[in-house]
């Protein structure tokens, strides 16, 4: 069972905002950078935000996270339909020590 | 730029061991800034975190998989490995390899890139 959890689902038509929340606790989110990832479907995860809110090489800044408390999100602006995927959140556990990811949220384009 | 690329059989029969390896090209294993990692995805389902090396030698494991996983790393021939024993149906699941940015002092711990996944099935 994931200690991150994210609402399982989030829409939108082209062009709006979404925006999803990832929960934790003080031993991850609370004490850890967080990391975003996207899969689109069929293929492999691919790393969107890594330390809270900075883009990797070749993402749009379209994407953005953000991060408070034991809490964090991310937020797509100008969605586009290549934006439907499922979108997970992750971060180090010092108590579990082990990696770990969010429930995983689906982005549906209306 | 890096690449992964898993490989190993598709199909494992139940009670037997699964061998995955993982072949880096365009830079090296040996790169100390790095680490090198195995997630798992059940289909349909969410990412799990196995375990990680290091050019050394050095692994470190999801302590929920109660030590089923082991984890190995050939630099002369730029590849690590995952090798799991006694596999049951469970264990039918699509494996990532990915190079692991570790460094638990800066709160910095992300995977990227990855390769593009390899379906074991588990089935007699």
């Amino acid at each position: 069972q994931s200690v991150l959890t994210q609402t399982p689902s989030a829409s939108g038509t082209p062009g709006q905002r979404v925006t999803i929340s990832c929960s934790g606790s003080s031993s991850n989110i609370g004490s850890n950078n967080v990391n975003w990832y996207q899969q689109l479907p069929g293929t492999a995860p691919k790393l969107l935000i890594y330390s809270n809110n900075q883009w990797p090489s070749g993402v749009p800044d379209r994407f953005s996270g953000s991060k408070s408390g034991t809490s964090a999100s991310l937020a797509i602006s100008g969605l586009q339909s290549e934006d439907e995927a499922d979108y997970y959140c992750a971060a180090w556990d010092d108590s579990l020590n082990r990696y770990v990811f969010g429930t995983g949220t689906k982005v549906t384009v209306l | 730029q890096l690449h992964l690329q898993e490989s190993g059989p598709g199909l494992v029969k139940p009670s037997e061991t699964l061998s995955l390896t993982c072949t880096v090209s365009g830079g090296s294993i040996t790169n100390s800034n790095y680490h090198w990692g195995w997630i798992r995805q059940p289909p349909g389902k969410g990412l799990e975190w196995i375990g990680s090396v290091y050019y050394n030698g050095r692994t470190y494991y999801n302590p929920s998989l109660k030590n089923r996983f082991t984890i190995s790393i050939d630099t002369s021939k730029n590849q690590f490995s995952l090798k799991l024993s006694s596999v049951t149906a469970a264990d039918t699941t699509v494996y990532y390899c990915a190079r692991h940015i570790h460094r638990l002092a800066a709160a910095q711990n992300w995977f990227d890139p990855w390769g593009q996944g390899t379906l074991v099935t588990v089935s007699s």
